[in-house]
């Protein structure tokens, strides 16, 4: 049973475009909706992170937007660098708890 | 702080022998975390640790995978006969308490078994 639902499974954009990267889940228990950023040969680092009392977190170029009804939340990079060319995987989880559910991940490139 | 720091980055083992893959979390961590990545299955919590004490480990697949946190400062995930399907990249991730801290993983282990 997937629990979380991850795609684009790849991307590829442009320099200075935007990046979307979506997640959809299926359990309304779910309260904290992390994005993980992982580089070819490290481990997963937090990226940015969402509970669902709000509609839109905003750090730098990195945005989630999330949607409790339709129980879908998406990470948005404005400006997209070529440094940012990663893999990018959601979460979720219940809060009291350590369990995460990852998303299988998007391979994001981004072009110079 | 040097972070989550793992050994060895990459082991190629034949099947059948044992293989120890280690863990040093970040000083004054109390929680910690097994994980496994593949292509197939994404990533996996195999175990969690709380204060030393192994507080879930469902996710270990079956009785060939142990663990232990001998203290507060290492810990060990043991693979004793190791199989083909096992090859995977297994990561150790600490955090200051387990419930929606941020968790730090190592730069993981790759592991091969031929």
């Amino acid at each position: 049973q997937q629990q979380v639902k991850q795609s684009p499974q790849s991307l590829i954009v442009q320099k200075g475009g935007i990046s979307i990267i979506n997640c959809a889940y299926e359990n309304t228990a779910f309260d904290y909706f992390p994005w993980y950023q992982q580089f070819p040969g490290k481990g997963p680092a937090l990226l940015i992170a969402i509970r669902p009392d709000v509609s839109e977190k905003k750090e730098g170029r990195f945005t989630i937007s999330f949607n409790k009804s339709a129980k879908q939340f998406s990470l948005h990079i404005m400006d997209s660098q070529p440094g940012d060319s990663a893999t990018y995987f959601c979460a979720v989880t219940t809060s009291g708890t350590y369990k995460y559910i990852f998303g299988t991940g998007t391979r994001l490139k981004v072009l110079a | 702080d040097a972070g989550v720091i793992q050994s060895p980055r990459h082991e190629v083992t034949e099947m059948g022998q044992e293989v120890t893959l280690r863990c040093k979390p970040i000083s004054g961590h109390n929680s910690l975390f097994w994980y496994r990545q593949t292509m197939m299955r994404g990533l996996e919590l195999l175990i969690y640790f709380n204060n030393n004490v192994p507080i879930d480990d469902s996710g270990m697949p079956e009785d060939r995978f142990s663990a232990k946190m001998p203290n507060a400062s290492f810990s060990t995930l043991k693979i004793q006969p190791s199989e083909p399907r096992d090859s995977a990249v297994y990561f150790c991730a600490s955090s200051l308490g387990a419930q929606n801290t941020e968790a730090f993983f190592g730069q993981g282990t790759r592991l091969t078994v031929v």
